[in-house]
């Protein structure tokens, strides 16, 4: 069976900081994956997704950026974060064009 | 652009009353349709899905129809329980694309 990792759970790290948010999927090949960002109480933001390994596909214009140096693995990073960053920070999976799957997600908070 | 509209929240409800939460989406072509669940803390868990009009997704008493006159895929459940609080967030994948947008989440919360 397939299932998706995100590391760590819970991060807090002062403004300016660098970032990595690194997420795997176990149990499949070639998935599409997915970066989003929850801020409390909102929905979701689609930061980027990739369909392959070096495709990466941004939505929004900040000062994030994600590669795909292997195909299961998805990394998201900031050289350096501002308090705006804060959030729940989810990273998904797919197939073709069938249902996503989530995984734990990651709190981030900028101080 | 293609979007998805949800009805705000909260919504609270007694246990065993009768659930409705609406959607309503904009987009070209033949989306698929999906229900999320979010539990606090937790990443958000498929509930059901419809794949073309007419359809109907169900899962644990839960259930939406894809609806594509009244471009809709409300959610229904006959009878919540406390353990059904969370936040529901219905999303869309359009045709030829591989992004799925969501809603902004209803949060419900069911009372003992």
């Amino acid at each position: 069976s397939q299932t998706i990792h995100q590391w760590p759970a819970t991060l807090v790290q002062p403004v300016g900081s660098p970032l990595s948010l690194e997420c795997t999927v176990e149990g499949t090949s070639n998935p599409n994956l997915y970066w989003y960002r929850q801020a409390a109480g909102r929905g979701l933001q689609l930061l980027f997704y990739s369909v392959g390994i070096g495709q990466i596909s941004s939505e929004v214009p900040q000062n994030l950026s994600a590669s795909r140096p292997q195909d299961r693995q998805f990394i998201l990073s900031s050289k350096k974060l501002l308090l705006s960053d804060s959030g729940f920070y989810l990273c998904a999976w797919s197939v073709f064009r069938d249902t996503q799957y989530f995984g734990p997600g990651t709190r981030l908070t900028v101080l | 652009g293609d979007s998805v509209t949800q009805m705000e929240g909260p919504v609270t409800l007694s246990e065993e009353a009768f659930l409705t939460i609406n959607c309503t989406y904009t987009a070209t072509g033949y989306p698929s349709l999906f229900w999320y669940v979010q539990y606090p803390g937790e990443g958000l868990q498929l509930l059901l899905k419809a794949t073309k009009a007419d359809d109907k997704g169900s899962n644990k008493g839960f259930e939406a129809t894809y609806r594509k006159e009244t471009t809709s895929f409300h959610l229904e459940k006959g009878s919540v329980q406390v353990s059904d609080s969370a936040v529901y967030f219905c999303a869309l994948l359009t045709s030829g694309t591989y992004k799925y947008i969501f809603g902004t989440g209803t949060r419900l919360k069911v009372l003992a």
